[in-house]
């Protein structure tokens, strides 16, 4: 089975710092890029980064460029998040998911895992 | 960035009806549009990409459209496992952005 789990959340003060990181499994890891996405309490979906299958190439979101940095390591099928200068804003469950793209250039993400919660509070 | 706008924000419904959610791009963005249906406490699922195409193990009774910077989906015939929060996504350029979410709740 294809899927993906992401761990590392917890509650941290503002300007701290976390390692989120997501394991995969069911599936050639290092054929396929990964994303993180993040949600508030009661709000909507925010794509937060992507990477691509090597590593070599990195997107982020205007609200973490510069905090937070997207890395991978295929020899352990892990995608990792670390979340430096940290916000309130920045509480949110955070979800990865597989990174998939057709022949035509379409992309969606797909599967998703479960999220692990981030919390900013002094 | 390019907007993507949902409507409507919220919707109510029986077993049995036939619902549309339609998702407005702010600029074209072709058919790189995505749906997602999420239940609580656990992360989204692909229902359709590329507009119109069925994600794999995805029931036929949900379906996507697609006209000009106008995309919907549909739920031929609402079903109890239907009742969650659906969200739209462009993936033509990054960012990568969502629609704010419909609720679907049982009426």
């Amino acid at each position: 089975e294809v899927q993906v789990l992401e761990s590392g959340g917890g509650s941290v003060q503002p300007g701290g710092s976390l390692r989120l990181s997501c394991a995969a499994s069911g599936f050639t890891f290092s054929s396929f890029a990964m994303t993180w996405v993040r949600q508030a309490p009661g709000k909507g979906l925010e794509w937060v980064s992507t990477i691509s299958s090597s590593g070599d190439n990195t997107w982020y979101g205007d609200s973490v460029k510069g905090r937070f940095t997207v890395s991978r390591d295929n020899s352990k099928n892990t995608l990792y998040l670390q979340l430096n200068s940290l916000r309130a804003d920045d509480t949110a469950v955070y979800f990865c998911a597989r990174y998939e793209y057709s022949s035509s250039s379409n992309r969606w993400f797909d599967p998703w895992g479960q999220g692990t919660l981030v919390t900013i509070s002094s | 960035d390019i907007q993507m706008t949902q409507s409507p924000s919220s919707l109510s419904a029986s077993i049995g009806d036939r619902v549309t959610i339609t998702c407005r791009a702010s600029q074209t963005i072709g058919t790189y549009l995505n749906w997602y249906q999420q239940k609580p406490g656990t992360g989204p699922k692909l229902l359709i990409y590329a507009a119109s195409s069925l994600q794999s193990g995805v029931p036929s009774r949900f379906s996507g459209g697609a006209s000009g910077t106008d995309f919907t989906l549909t739920i031929s015939s609402l079903q109890p496992e239907d009742f969650a929060t659906y969200y739209c996504q462009q993936s033509y350029i990054t960012p990568f952005t969502f629609g704010q979410g419909t609720r679907l709740e049982i009426k």
